[in-house]
């Protein structure tokens, strides 16, 4: 394993209600990223960092806010959760800002959210 | 916006047919490219990449042919197994920041009859 973990792994809210979805690493990697994936499509972008308290928007940002307090965690909050949101969102982390050849770009095992 | 897209949504072939999943790119500026499988309830797992400034790689099994000319990526799978069966995407990043910012594709479904 990687060292990445999500949690939850599984959760269900109602609409409207706040959510925070946390990205645990072990490895003591500099970038983090947060994706979603909807049926039909693969990942996209919503937020990453490049190191703590450094972060930035992604293709998909609107409705999500994102922090890095330490190295090791990174957070996704929907300040108030829409259907729209029910996804799978999965954390990814990278050691390096340029590509080394290899699998480099480790993912967690995703986070099921469901908003009704 | 830039995108990274895939002409064919599924693929079903016998064990032990070859494969090939096609990706087709916008992103002039993107340089490096990589395969991803993944599995019903599960992260994408690498399987291959490549810079573009080369054309062809090999791994285990694996080959990724990229022609910037035309802006396309593909995956051969030489002997297919029902293993195999998963959704493949392809990822591009056109460098900036990190690597780690991809646009996927849409996914190709591939099925391996056993």
């Amino acid at each position: 394993d990687a060292g990445i973990t999500q949690s939850p792994r599984h959760k269900v809210t109602e609409t409207g209600t706040p959510v925070t979805l946390r990205c645990h690493q072990t490895e003591n990697h500099r970038y983090m990223y947060w994706y979603r994936q909807d049926p039909g499509h693969g990942l996209r972008l919503i937020h990453y960092s490049y190191g703590v308290k450094d972060t930035d928007k992604g293709e998909v940002s609107d409705g999500y806010s994102v922090s890095r307090s330490k190295t090791e965690d990174f957070l996704l909050t929907l300040e108030s959760a829409t259907s729209s949101q029910t996804s799978v969102y999965f954390c990814a982390m990278t050691r390096d800002r340029s590509p080394i050849s290899g699998n480099t770009i480790y993912f967690g095992e995703g986070s099921w959210l469901t908003v009704v | 916006g830039e995108s990274v897209g895939l002409h064919l949504p599924t693929l079903s072939v016998q064990e032990g047919d070859n494969s090939i999943i096609n990706c087709a790119y916008s992103n002039s500026a993107s340089d490096y490219f990589i395969w991803y499988k993944q599995e019903s309830g599960k992260g994408p797992q690498f399987i291959i990449d490549i810079r573009s400034n080369m054309d062809k790689r090999q791994g285990q099994r694996v080959t990724v042919l990229l022609n910037k000319t035309v802006k396309h990526l593909s995956l051969q799978i030489a002997a297919t197994q029902p293993g195999d069966s998963a959704v493949y995407f392809c990822a591009e990043n056109s460098g900036g920041t990190s690597y780690g910012k991809l646009t996927f594709g849409q996914g190709t479904i591939l099925t391996v009859h056993p």
